[in-house]
């Protein structure tokens, strides 16, 4: 089952405009980490941030984390047609017994920019 | 692209036949986990392999089962194919456990 759940799962928007994402997870974690996944291929890593941070950063990318909400937001800048993808949140607990190791995937987002 | 490698790139099977797929990972990376994505879905967890062990399982029934070799490539064996086994299997590699993963391009089985 996921764990983490994207709002909203689908996103359409214009060149240039902002694109907001948010992931929701249910347990604790280590780290949270962000992809992108063009048109059922593999997926790229874009950013990952750790329980004890707040915010990162990564060039048009920012990042939040609210640990007491358990949720994420991603924030894509000045969109571009390029950006057009599927978008997932992937949590990992850390030592967790048989779980050692494992990502957990939202259902993730699928975001539309319109050039 | 990351550096690692999947083959093959599309399979079709019959039910009840057996599959290997193959997967190289980054170089500098000794720790290979593998996903299941089914259509509109999210990856799910199969299993994860630090230095040729197995260190970590998804819900997966044991018909699914995988091997690390010394040079940190990989190989994930499906026995007994169901129709809903149908699906993108993704191959990811890390220096760590804890660390991003860097996906392969999948291999697309279908069983028919």
């Amino acid at each position: 089952s996921q764990q983490g759940e994207e709002d909203p799962q689908a996103l359409s928007i214009q060149e240039g405009e902002n694109a907001t994402m948010n992931c929701s997870y249910k347990t604790s974690i280590n780290n949270l980490q962000w992809y992108r996944q063009n048109s059922g291929r593999g997926l790229v890593h874009l950013i990952l941030i750790r329980s004890n941070e707040r915010e990162k950063h990564s060039g048009r990318l920012r990042v939040t984390l609210d640990t007491s909400k358990k949720s994420s937001s991603l924030l894509i800048t000045a969109s571009r047609a390029a950006d057009t993808a599927s978008y997932f949140c992937a949590t990992n607990r850390g030592y967790g017994g048989t779980s050692y190791g494992k990502l957990t995937f939202g259902q993730g987002t699928i975001l539309t920019v319109h050039p | 692209e990351t550096g690692v490698t999947q083959s093959p790139t599309h399979l079709i099977k019959t039910r009840g036949q057996q599959v290997t797929l193959r997967c190289s990972s980054q170089s500098g990376h000794n720790t290979v986990s593998w996903y299941q994505q089914a259509l509109g879905q999210g990856p799910q967890f199969i299993f994860q392999y630090y230095r040729e062990e197995e260190n970590g399982r998804g819900n997966f029934p044991p018909r699914f089962s995988g091997l690390q070799f010394p040079n940190y490539s990989s190989e994930l064996n499906v026995n007994a194919l169901e129709l809903d086994d149908s699906a993108l299997y993704l191959c990811a590699s890390s220096f760590w456990s804890f660390d991003e993963q860097y996906f392969g391009p999948g291999t697309r089985l279908t069983v028919t």
